[in-house]
Parts: structure tokens; sequence; C-alpha cells
């Protein structure tokens, strides 16, 4: 099956600063979501991105379908950014979301 | 966007018992999935609760161990059997084909089991 990687595993950012977080798989693709699990456990869905850029207020992603890989960028971050970040591709083939590893970002004040 | 909601939110279990997990859609959806996610670790897929017949199970889960149900299609049922201290976890009912994008997933609150 396919095999979702998340980059880096680990971040810790001082409040206001900017990162990346890459998300990489190993397959084709038909859609791809970015979830945001906060420290109480609940998972957000931050976007719904099969390709190109979409931006959310400080959040934005892209995905690269063709090259097999997405971004997800969050600038002036905040203490509340802090908590787990995934990202799962969807393949239609087998109709299921798959998770990648996910990225523990915590924001420090 | 789907409202999910679990039952019970969390549980303390003893060993070799056995804990019934629900999870109730507000509108009728496409599919119903249960995920584990074990302590600091990703989400796991359990399998898909197919709407009245038997669950696909992932590679790794048996319907034994983690029997599920889904009577409707607003409403599914994980049972985590003969329990041991390594199906401590949260469980997540997860769906897909509510609301205006019929391909995105969203997930309930999680049910948190402990075992002892």
């Amino acid at each position: 099956g396919i095999q979702v990687e998340q980059s880096p595993p680990d971040l810790i950012l001082q409040e206001g600063a900017n990162s990346t977080l890459r998300c990489n798989f190993s397959d084709s693709v038909n859609n791809l979501q970015w979830f945001h699990q906060n420290p109480w456990g609940q998972l957000i869905n931050l976007f719904y991105i099969p390709s190109g850029t979409k931006q959310n207020g400080r959040l934005s992603a892209t995905t690269v379908a063709t090259e097999r890989y997405s971004l997800l960028y969050i600038s002036s971050s905040q203490t509340t950014d802090s908590g787990v970040y995934f990202c799962a591709p969807f393949t239609s083939g087998t109709y299921k979301y798959i998770f990648g590893t996910g990225t523990r970002l915590k924001v420090l004040a | 966007s789907a409202v999910i909601s679990q039952k019970p939110s969390r549980d303390i279990c003893q060993r070799g018992t056995s804990l019934t997990i629900q999870c109730q859609v507000d509108s009728q959806v496409t599919m119903m999935f249960w995920y584990r996610q074990q302590p600091g670790q990703s989400l796991t897929l359990i399998a898909t609760a197919n709407q009245g017949s038997e669950a696909t199970y992932e590679s790794g889960f048996v319907i034994d161990k983690f029997p599920i149900s889904r009577p409707n299609l607003t409403f599914s049922t994980l049972t985590v059997s003969n329990m041991s201290p390594e199906d401590s976890s949260i469980y997540l009912c997860s769906v897909i084909g509510a609301g205006v994008r019929p391909d995105t997933q969203y997930f309930g609150p999680g049910t948190r089991l402990t075992v002892l």
C-alpha cells in the first residue's frame, strides 16, 4: 500500500516564527487532507487539497501530486498552533485515507 | 461538515473485559471508518464499517477482536474484545460523504481507553 512520510518529526519554534512541514507519499493520490490534532486529541480539518495551493489565514498548503508531495506552511506561529500535524492522502482505488507519520510542533511563548 | 459524537469519551477497563464504543453522525454518510491511535503514534485504520454487511478489516485487525456493526447510514459501533493493556489507545470514528465535499473526511472526538 501507499507509504506516507512526514518531516520533520519534531519541531520547536519561538512564537512568531515561520515553518514548513512536508508530506511525501509513494503512490498516485486523488485527494489529500491536512489535519491538526490539538493537545486534547481532537482532529481538526485544515485543508482539503488534491492539487495546487490554498490559503487560510496564517496557514497555506501546496500539493504537487505529480511529484508526490505536499507542504504545509505556518506563518507567524502562535502557541495555539502546538500539536501534531498529519497529512492523509486518499486513493480512489482503496477509497480510504492513509495517515502520515505526523509532525509534532511545539510553539514557545 | 458532519457533526460526529462518540460514547463513551473515555473509560478505564480491566483486562479480559470488552468495551463497545458508539459513533453517531448527524447526517447520512457514505463511508464510516474506525481508527486506533496508540500513545505518541499516528492513526492506524482498523476497518471500514459497511452498512448492512460485515466490516472490511485492515491487515493486522480481525473481527473476533474488533467486531463492528453499522445498522444504518448514521450509526456504528466498535467493540474492543478481551482487552489487554496493549489495547490502551484513542479510538476514533470518521466519516466520508457528508456535506458539500463528498471526499472530505471528518473525525469524531475520540474515545480514550485505558486498560489495566
